[in-house]
């Protein structure tokens, strides 16, 4: 079964650096998402992205984080000055924009110390 | 988006068939019911997706009556491996975002 892939699956980082998330999604999907889950409470969204550019964004969503797909495979999420409440697990996932449902990546449990 | 109302929680015990119900009452004329699965500190995993009547796959089924206001999960005999956080979402479109509630969080016994 294909797989939405994320690396690392922990980065611990100190408040104010730059952190860079690495998604390689499901080859043949061309929309792709980020959304994080904060421990204990729900997923949430962030951004979706399809055609080379954001399709919607939240609110949370704010001038300190982008997404990029530098190559034909990667999907990165880039927080510039990460802050104590950046801490959480951020999942990628796919979608052919056909078939049913999404495909998640295992996430990447990110904590800012 | 449809706001979607799930018990928060609910124990069965292993080989039992186990069903959660959720209710959807401003679910729009275009909006398909999605069920999603998730481990703890892993992400979600599709589960069944249905617009009306009854969907089975290998794994569950869902129930969805005619007026389209509920829908029901069902889960034949579980395991101890469907322990999770069950996730009922409600909306449009094989590409829009997806909004999770607080999911159900099923605790299977042996």
């Amino acid at each position: 079964e294909p797989e939405v892939t994320q690396t690392p699956s922990h980065q611990v980082t100190q408040m104010g650096q730059e952190v860079i998330l690495r998604c390689v999604p499901i080859s043949n999907h061309l929309y792709f998402y980020w959304y994080r889950q904060i421990l204990g409470q729900k997923v949430e969204f962030l951004v979706s992205f399809y055609n080379n550019e954001i399709s919607e964004k939240s609110e949370i969503f704010d001038d300190q984080f982008s997404v990029e797909r530098p190559d034909g495979s990667n999907f990165t999420l880039k927080i510039r000055s990460t802050k104590l409440e950046d801490s959480a697990m951020y999942f990628c996932a796919s979608s052919d924009g056909e078939a049913y449902g999404y495909t998640f990546g295992s996430g990447t449990r990110l904590t800012v110390v | 988006l449809a706001k979607t109302t799930q018990p928060i929680s609910m124990d069965s015990y292993e080989g039992q068939e186990v069903n959660i119900t959720c209710s959807h009452n401003n679910i729009a004329t275009n909006d398909y019911i999605t069920w999603y699965q998730q481990f703890p500190s892993q992400g979600p995993r599709f589960i069944i997706q249905g617009y009306k009547t009854k969907v089975t796959n290998e794994v569950a089924s869902l129930f969805i009556p005619a007026d389209r206001k509920s829908s029901t999960l069902s889960l034949p005999r579980v395991s101890l491996s469907d322990t999770a956080v069950y996730y009922c979402l409600v909306g449009g479109g094989a590409t829009n975002k997806l909004i999770f509630g607080t999911g159900t969080l099923l605790a299977v016994q042996p």
